[in-house]
């Protein structure tokens, strides 16, 4: 299906392990955006890519990695998870930033829960 | 650092009233603005973009404007119905910055 989407929907893990989150998009779109959202904050922004191989910090980047070596992919790690990084987790992605509308779609969310 | 607010947090209407949902952003060199809505426990569905070089856009019952200027944007529902009950927010996005999002207004329709 064209889109974006991510995996798992739902996770719960222990702290301390490593958790990763999945992000595919199907429309070749340059930018990628990894934000977390909780109550009381909005949406930050964790991480972003402008292109494959090309990554950089957002707001919140602390305990989190990146990587993209394709296009379509943006896994998002959380190298030792912690309780305060229990939140619902989107991923974005958007056209170039030089030209084209620039929209920004989001996927369907990750609620990971840290115990 | 761009900062943007919304006003209203929250709204109550009746349904088949017209409203407004305010955004307001500090930096008025902006790329364009986007409204989104979200239901609970899911993602953020785009419902509007405007250029910077645009006022507004419209679609459907929605109406957005942007006033850049004065650091504004406006999200016009006409005859608001129960199945618009979801929170709306606004992004904004400046030359060579990512997207800055508002708290959101959270809107009830009620029947």
């Amino acid at each position: 299906d064209a889109g974006i989407t991510q995996s798992p929907r739902y996770k719960i893990t222990e702290t301390g392990r490593q958790v990763t989150l999945m992000c595919h998009q199907t429309w070749s779109h340059s930018y990628m955006f990894w934000y977390r959202q909780d109550l009381g904050h909005g949406l930050r922004l964790i991480y972003y890519s402008a292109a494959a191989d090309i990554t950089d910090k957002g707001e919140v980047p602390d305990g989190y990695v990146v990587s993209r070596s394709k296009t379509e992919n943006f896994p998002l790690t959380l190298e030792s998870a912690t309780r305060s990084q229990t939140s619902v987790y989107f991923c974005a992605s958007s056209e170039s930033y030089a030209g084209g509308r620039n929209e920004q779609f989001f996927g369907p969310g990750t609620r990971l829960t840290v115990l | 650092k761009q900062e943007v607010t919304q006003i209203p947090a929250a709204l109550s209407v009746p349904e088949g009233e017209n409203l407004v949902l305010n955004c307001s952003f500090t930096d008025s060199a902006i790329y364009n603005l986007q409204w989104f809505r979200q239901d609970p426990g899911k993602g953020l569905t785009s419902l509007l973009l405007i250029q910077s070089s645009q006022r507004e856009q419209t679609s459907g019952r929605l109406n957005a404007s942007l006033d850049k200027s004065s650091g504004r944007s406006t999200l016009y529902i006409a005859a608001s119905q129960p199945g618009d009950s979801a929170t709306y927010l606004c992004a904004v996005r400046g030359y060579g910055q990512n997207f800055v999002f508002g708290p959101g207004t959270r809107l009830s329709v009620l029947p």
